[in-house]
């Protein structure tokens, strides 16, 4: 088994919510990303924890907020988003960094 | 700093000609490389990956081959279909404990029925 799940596949929120997107994978990877996908470009890095700790910013934002709550699962916090947070975003995991990394198939973010 | 560059950026070919996608990168010191391929809308499917320590990887239609020195890695695609319409993205792992992917921009292809 190869899976990573996100949910929810579609997101609708409003500049003032908060809402969460979650991430679970039962591979026994112990690192897990955050990534952020505008149309038609690559995918840009977020957050990297290893080993349930939080090793790499990106300099993202204070509105996201991750959350590693077990090796399994991993929670993106979202708070007053704007607009052009808007993006489809991907959570991924590796056996440890720089092993192969697997994708999920994104959350669509869309942000009014 | 690693940056991965791909070649062509777009791709349109007849269905069953065999085509080769293109992935360089600036700094030979990587410890794996990775294609992927991406459907619009739709997450990353790891296609292959290749080690520092390997030449070549084959999967079904798909062979990928790695010059680390000279910072080359190829796709070929044999016998292509129009299901292999995607973008196909090339990644590295930079030998560098932390770093984590670096990807490229990716090439999209159409397959032409």
């Amino acid at each position: 088994d190869t899976e990573v799940t996100q949910t929810p596949k579609h997101l609708v929120m409003g500049m003032t919510n908060k809402k969460s997107l979650k991430c679970e994978q039962h591979m026994g990877h112990r690192a897990m990303y955050w990534y952020k996908q505008k149309a038609k470009k690559p995918p840009e890095l977020m957050f990297v924890y290893s080993y349930e700790k939080l090793s790499i910013n990106e300099s993202v934002p204070s509105r996201f907020s991750p959350e590693c709550p077990n090796s399994s699962l991993l929670n993106l916090h979202l708070h007053a988003l704007q607009p052009e947070d808007s993006a489809l975003y991907l959570c991924a995991s590796s056996l440890v960094g720089n092993t192969e990394a697997f994708f999920g198939q994104g959350t669509r973010l869309t942000v009014v | 700093k690693q940056e991965v560059t791909q070649i062509p950026a777009a791709l349109s070919v007849p269905e069953g000609e065999n085509l080769v996608l293109n992935c360089s990168f600036t700094d030979s010191a990587i410890y794996n490389l990775q294609w992927f391929r991406q459907d619009p809308g739709k997450g990353l499917t790891s296609l292959l990956l290749i080690q520092s320590s390997q030449r070549e990887q084959t999967s079904g239609r798909l062979n990928a081959s790695l010059d680390k020195s000279s910072g080359r890695s190829t796709l070929y695609i044999a016998a292509s279909q129009p299901g292999d319409s995607a973008t196909y993205l090339c990644a590295v792992w930079p030998d560098s404990g932390n770093t984590p992917l670096v990807f490229g921009k990716g090439t999209r292809l159409s397959v032409i029925a």
